[in-house]
């Protein structure tokens, strides 16, 4: 019940940033886009999360479009250990007034030097 | 330190057995999940709990059971009924509200059956 499109793997070169992509056509108006991260046999991190507009913060920048059926996460200045998968998520109605977040496969972000 | 501990970071399941995997958390989060992820897939939640002493069953629960006595503590017990328990189990915490999809994770415990 993903509710996400991500590629599947891209690369990036050490000091160049990173643009990940993810579209999300379906998102309601009042639901927010989450990034997170995971590092090999790590737990997921949470980077950035916004509604529609853009957000920066110490790790990376959302940039939604204007219709938010898109965004793209950017890392400025990707470094090797920015190496992992990241998830771009929109929460997922549960019932009762509950809600979830749906980790689907990601996208594999490599850094080479 | 605030953070979420799991432990043990390894655990070995022999045929039959139940094993208990142990999350605790001193963020004074409310909410409290429990997920599965297996080689090359996403997270599936397994368990979730908003409020001490009340859970509810996620996507995958058939086979586990929680425990929530404590706001701090949120215990996974993977049960002899779950017959492909490999995979690696991750805890997570946040705050209810606005922000309660804002998740904080452990670093995992692999369980893997003998």
């Amino acid at each position: 019940d993903a509710k996400t499109t991500q590629p599947t793997s891209m690369d990036c070169a050490e000091g160049r940033a990173a643009n990940l992509p993810c579209n999300h056509s379906t998102i309601s108006g009042n639901e927010y886009v989450y990034w997170y991260r995971q590092i090999h046999s790590q737990g997921p991190q949470y980077i950035i999360h916004g509604l529609k507009n853009n957000e920066t913060n110490e790790m990376a920048s959302l940039i939604i479009t204007e219709d938010r059926k898109s965004s793209t996460l950017i890392l400025p200045h990707a470094t090797l250990r920015d190496t992992a998968v990241y998830y771009c998520i929109v929460r997922v109605a549960m019932g009762g007034g509950s809600e979830k977040l749906v980790f689907g496969k990601g996208t594999k972000l490599t850094v080479n030097p | 330190d605030g953070g979420i501990t799991q432990s043990p970071k390894y655990l070995f399941r022999k045929e039959g057995q139940n094993v208990t995997l142990s999350c605790e958390q001193n963020l004074n989060h409310d909410a409290m999940y429990w997920y599965r992820q297996d080689p090359g897939q996403g997270l599936r939640l397994i368990y979730y709990s908003q409020i001490v002493n009340d859970f509810q069953k996620g996507d995958i629960a058939e086979g586990y059971s929680v425990s929530r006595e404590k706001k701090e503590s949120f215990p996974l017990t993977v049960t002899s009924a779950q017959k492909n328990p490999t995979a690696f189990y991750l805890c997570a915490s946040s705050v209810t509200g606005v922000a309660k999809n804002i998740q904080y994770f452990g670093a995992g415990t692999r369980l893997s059956v003998l």
